[in-house]
């Protein structure tokens, strides 16, 4: 079945990166996108970027522009998402989410989610 | 950024009752609006893409209706598996924005 699984949990310490996987199956990769979104506890959702599965080309909210990387192994059909520079309020669980690549299609594949932890 | 207001953002319900949520957007979206729903501990689920298309699998319980800015969610007749958090997304321009989302509580 069609299903995108994320690596596992991570806890970082401020200043660290944090590189978090997404392996797609049971579709054609190169046929969608896969857009990252994070949640902190208790908080509502927050879209990071998207890359495109076919060409690899990114798009990223400004927030993150600089400390975020998003690349992807059509080889592999898996998505990487690395965040640097982390800081406490990183703190927070990640989502991959693969879409179509025409957008108003909307998220139709969730990832598992991967909880990352910045502390000292 | 296009910001999405939901209203109510915490609703209390009886099962079989019929439930609306609004969400505004700061400009006009068109049609690019999408809800999820989300449970504790679990990821989103998409139910409803393009404002009021349901994908497959989604009970027919749940519509969605508006364009431009003003958007609704509802739920004809809320079941005890509804209890939820939803929120409204839009895809028209970027960065995608999500609402703040509408935690749905069963009396």
């Amino acid at each position: 079945q069609v299903q995108v699984v994320q690596s596992g949990a991570e806890v970082k310490k401020p200043g660290a990166s944090v590189k978090v996987s997404c392996k797609a199956s049971g579709y054609t990769f190169t046929s969608y996108a896969v857009h990252w979104v994070r949640q902190a506890p208790g908080q509502s959702l927050e879209w990071m970027g998207w890359i495109n599965g076919d060409n690899g080309n990114t798009k990223y909210s400004q927030k993150f522009q600089g400390r975020v990387t998003l690349t992807s192994d059509t080889s592999a059909s898996t998505a990487y998402m690395e965040l640097s520079s982390l800081r406490s309020e990183d703190t927070a669980v990640y989502y991959c989410a693969r879409a179509p690549l025409v957008e108003i299609y909307g998220i139709d594949v969730w990832g598992q989610g991967t909880t990352v932890t910045v502390s000292s | 950024d296009i910001q999405l207001t939901q209203s109510p953002s915490f609703l209390s319900a009886s099962v079989g009752d019929r439930v609306t949520i609004t969400c505004r957007a700061s400009q006009g979206i068109g049609s690019y609006l999408a809800w999820y729903q989300q449970k504790p501990g679990r990821a989103p689920k998409l139910l409803i893409y393009a404002a009021s298309t349901l994908p497959s699998g989604v009970p027919l319980r749940f519509s969605g209706s508006g364009s431009g800015t003003e958007f609704t969610l509802t739920i004809s007749s809320l079941q005890p598996e509804d209890y939820a958090t939803y929120y409204c997304q839009q895809l028209t321009n970027y960065p995608v924005t999500f609402g703040g989302g509408t935690k749905v509580e069963i009396k």
